[in-house]
């Protein structure tokens, strides 16, 4: 069975300090996409970086990166200068080329900014 | 980028009242389809998800119905609703090449 396990069910941190968010998957599959969305307070879902197996670079998105380690089946989220609007839970999930486009969650990491 | 619109946002409804959410996609044509439920602090559920137009696969037994009646619409409905189906109900529409998928607002639906 293909799952997602984010084993920080919460986490806190400084504002301005950096945080990393885990996350492991088991999959077969050799071709893969990998997402880590955010959903702040508002519950609204926000797709904050992706990630194609296929690459071996480590996507970035502004002050967002991910450390992707296929042979490990971890893909980690790294928050660097953290910022208040940066609470909210963060989800993991995988699609495999085969899937329908169904998307693989994990159970979601709340991650709290203090001032 | 696509824009996933929903309504209504929150929504109290009695038991055994009918139920219909819906939802549309606009930026993009020929989308995938997907309705997800979520309870309070929880990952996502997938209820439905569709690839065309009226089709639909199930991915959970339930008093639930999905249908698409045309490429950027997709609603959920229910013929009788239960305690059991109170909770946060959240469509996405999924972009084919990129493999993406984009969030609407949410509805709350609570079941009195």
């Amino acid at each position: 069975a293909q799952t997602v396990t984010q084993s920080q069910p919460e986490m806190s941190v400084q504002e301005a300090e950096t945080v990393t968010l885990s996350c492991t998957y088991d999959t077969s599959e050799n071709n893969y996409y990998l997402f880590w969305y955010k959903q702040p307070p508002s519950r609204q879902m926000i797709l904050v970086i992706r990630q194609e197996a296929y690459k071996q670079q480590n996507a970035t998105e502004n002050r967002f990166s991910v450390n992707f380690q296929k042979a490990a089946k971890s893909f980690s989220l790294k928050i660097s200068d953290s910022q208040l609007g940066d609470t909210a839970m963060y989800f993991c999930a995988f699609m495999t080329m085969d899937s329908n486009y169904q998307l693989i969650w994990g159970a979601g990491t709340k991650l709290i900014i203090k001032p | 980028s696509q824009t996933i619109h929903q309504w209504p946002a929150t929504l109290v409804q009695p038991v055994g009242s009918p139920l219909s959410l819906e939802c549309t996609v606009e930026g993009t044509s020929n989308p995938n389809l997907y309705w997800y439920r979520q309870a309070a602090g929880r990952g996502l559920q997938l209820l439905f998800y569709s690839v065309g137009i009226g089709q639909i696969s199930s991915e959970v037994p339930q008093n639930l119905s999905a249908s698409r009646p045309q490429d950027r619409q997709f609603i959920l409905s229910s013929k009788k609703l239960l305690l059991s189906d109170s909770g946060f109900y959240l469509c996405a529409g999924g972009d084919r090449n990129s493999y993406e998928q984009y969030f609407g607002p949410g509805t709350r639906l609570t079941v009195t």
